[in-house]
This record gives structure tokens, sequence and C-alpha cells, in this order.
């Protein structure tokens, strides 16, 4: 079955981090860019950024440069996206994405993570 | 960066036709998907460059884009077509996907 299963609800405080994981299955992990993309309760989609699992390239959204990091393990078929510095603004749920192997658009999601910040 | 504008909401009733539009500049010379959440679930893709049905999404689901304008529609409505529906394209400046604020659509 051709799945992105991510990792558990976390809760954490203002300032720390939170790492984010996604495994795929089902099909070839290196052949798709992953992409991660978040929404606060209420709101729409918010793209985060990407990675390439083969060359572990990665374009990330100018407004968490410096605040994200996108990897991967190929062995695994593994993402995660670590975020650091949380603030409130933050709590949303994480979704990973798998963006189709010779297309522009994402056609394969996540069930999402809620990650809530909360002093 | 890119910009896609979406209206907030549509109301439409059952067996009636929605159409949900995707306002960007020059919008129709890239290609443009859309994305339909229910409450509490992920996306799903219901139409990817501009017009083209995923295996599994019915064929009231129909889209179209020209000039500044792409839209997706959504024929004889039933229920469980109430969700967001969210239009997307790839900006290639930045490299990066952009999406539009989504839609609700509400059944009658």
């Amino acid at each position: 079955q051709v799945q992105l299963v991510q990792s558990g609800a976390e809760v954490k405080k203002p300032g720390a981090s939170v790492k984010v994981s996604c495994k795929a299955s089902g099909y070839s992990f290196i052949s798709h860019d992953i992409h991660w993309v978040r929404q606060a309760t209420g709101q729409g989609l918010e793209s985060m950024g990407w990675i390439n699992p083969t060359t572990g390239n990665t374009g990330y959204a100018q407004k968490f440069q410096g605040r994200i990091t996108m990897t991967t393990i190929t062995s695994t078929s593994s993402a995660y996206m670590e975020v650091r510095s949380l603030k409130s603004e933050d709590t949303a749920v994480y979704y990973c994405a798998r963006r189709h192997d010779f297309g522009d658009y994402i056609d394969l999601w996540g069930q999402g993570t809620q990650v809530t910040v909360s002093p | 960066s890119y910009i896609l504008t979406q209206s907030p909401s549509v109301s439409v009733a059952p067996g009636e036709t929605a159409r949900i539009t995707c306002g960007g500049d020059y919008i129709g010379g890239k290609g443009v998907h859309w994305f339909q959440q229910r409450p509490g679930q992920a996306p799903v893709l219901v139409i990817y460059y501009d017009r083209d049905r995923p295996s599994g999404i019915p064929e009231r689901f129909s889209g179209s884009s020209s000039g500044n304008t792409a839209t997706l529609t959504i024929s004889s409505v039933e229920a469980g077509d109430e969700a967001d529906y969210y239009c997307q394209v790839w900006d290639s400046t930045y490299d990066h996907v952009v999406f539009g604020g989504g839609t609700k659509v509400t059944v009658l």
C-alpha cells in the first residue's frame, strides 16, 4: 500500500524544538521529493519546503529559513523535519507529502502530525 | 512570491453545480492542481494539470484554466462534496509550492 505514515502528536514549550518523522512505503522513496506543509486550526495550507531524498537538496520557504531542517534516511525510507525556536504561532498540523515523480504537484499526503506549542 | 486568490466560500444546493475559482497572474500558463480537504482529514488530489483527474475521482469533478483564472467545477453536487478546496501551482521563480487560501464549499 502506497502511503506516508507520520509520527504522533507533540506538545512543546516555546523555544523548544520538535522533529516530525514521515515513513514512506509502497513506492520507491528516492524517486519523489518530499514536501512539508502545515495548517493552523481553521487556516489554509502553508508550504514550508521540500527535500530531494536522492541528493539531499532542499528548498525552504523564506519564512522558515534558518529555523527548519529537512532530512531523509533512504535506508529506512524516512523523512524528517525539525523546527527550532518554537512559538505559539507554530501550533498546527504538519503534513509530509509526496511530489509526483515527473509533475509539479503533490499526489500523496501523510495523515498529519499535530504540534502544539504551549507554556 | 506568486499569489493565488480564492473566494472564501461557495454555497450550493444538492444536484446543482459548484464553481470554485483560483486567480493568479497568467495562471493559464501554469499547471493548476486542486485538492479537496474534508474536516479532520488530509488533503486529497482531485484535479492535476488544470483538468486531469486521478483514478478514483468522479467525473463530476472537472477543471479548466485560462488567462488569470482557473476553475474547479463540481457537477451534481452531493453532501459528501462539502469540504475545503485548495488550488496549487509551482512557483518556478522560487522553486516552491504555492497554495491558494482555500474555498469552503457548503452543500445546502
